[in-house]
């Protein structure tokens, strides 16, 4: 079975920029979570979707945002980018039942300059 | 709130040495804990995990045992190799959050 798969790799935007990360759960899982990673804060939830439903959400900007498919497919934005927004964006799905159990991917590595 | 505290690093050892890396936490309820470990350029994979109190979770001869007494979930392994050098981190989860919340992570290198 595939595993949980993250496009692009790697990122350079520019601040003041937009961009989009898609990531592709293994196959029958229907919750999808992202996180953020970065040496000085460490991994920071950002939001979960289960349904093209958010059922919860980090403690991040509304510059933030996600979404989900009916495929269980999920995407996140981030709009007007910022020097501080450099990070690996880590993808994670679950089973239903085992929600707390993720499934993490490669990541995106967003460098923005 | 939720939160996790994992011993800091970096942890150097020698191949065949004893690893502990001692993992804390405070919740509400009793939260589902677990190991995570990161290889360089890697997402996170799932090392092990407990679910109730006394559990121990085991994987490739690290083994961590859920204390509610003490909120703690230490790995453990016996005799480390080159091949276990990477970042771990402990993390838990639990009510209806849905989501992880993680330490800050133990850089871990094993010298030959």
């Amino acid at each position: 079975k595939a595993g949980v798969t993250q496009t692009p790799r790697y990122l350079i935007k520019t601040r003041g920029q937009q961009v989009t990360l898609s990531c592709s759960p293994i196959s029958g899982h229907r919750s999808v979570s992202w996180y953020q990673q970065t040496p000085g804060q460490g991994l920071q939830f950002l939001f979960e979707y289960f349904s093209e439903t958010q059922r919860n959400k980090g403690n991040f900007p509304g510059r933030f945002s996600g979404r989900q498919f009916s495929n269980s497919r999920s995407e996140m934005n981030v709009s007007t980018l910022e020097l501080g927004d450099s990070a690996l964006y880590l993808c994670a799905s679950s089973l239903v039942q085992t929600y707390n159990e993720q499934f993490f991917g490669p990541g995106t590595r967003l460098t923005v300059l | 709130g939720n939160s996790v505290t994992q011993m800091e690093g970096p942890v150097t050892l020698s191949e065949e040495a004893f690893l502990t890396i001692n993992c804390t936490y405070t919740a509400t309820g009793y939260p589902s804990l677990f190991w995570y470990v990161q290889y360089p350029g890697e997402g996170l994979q799932l090392l092990l995990k407990a679910t109730k109190a006394d559990d121990k979770g085991s994987n490739k001869g690290f083994e961590a045992t859920y204390r509610k007494e003490t909120t703690s979930f230490h790995l453990e392994k016996g005799s480390v190799q080159v091949s276990d050098s990477a970042v771990y981190f402990c993390a838990q989860s639990g009510g209806s959050n849905y989501k992880l919340t993680f330490g800050k992570g133990t850089l871990l290198t094993v010298n030959p």
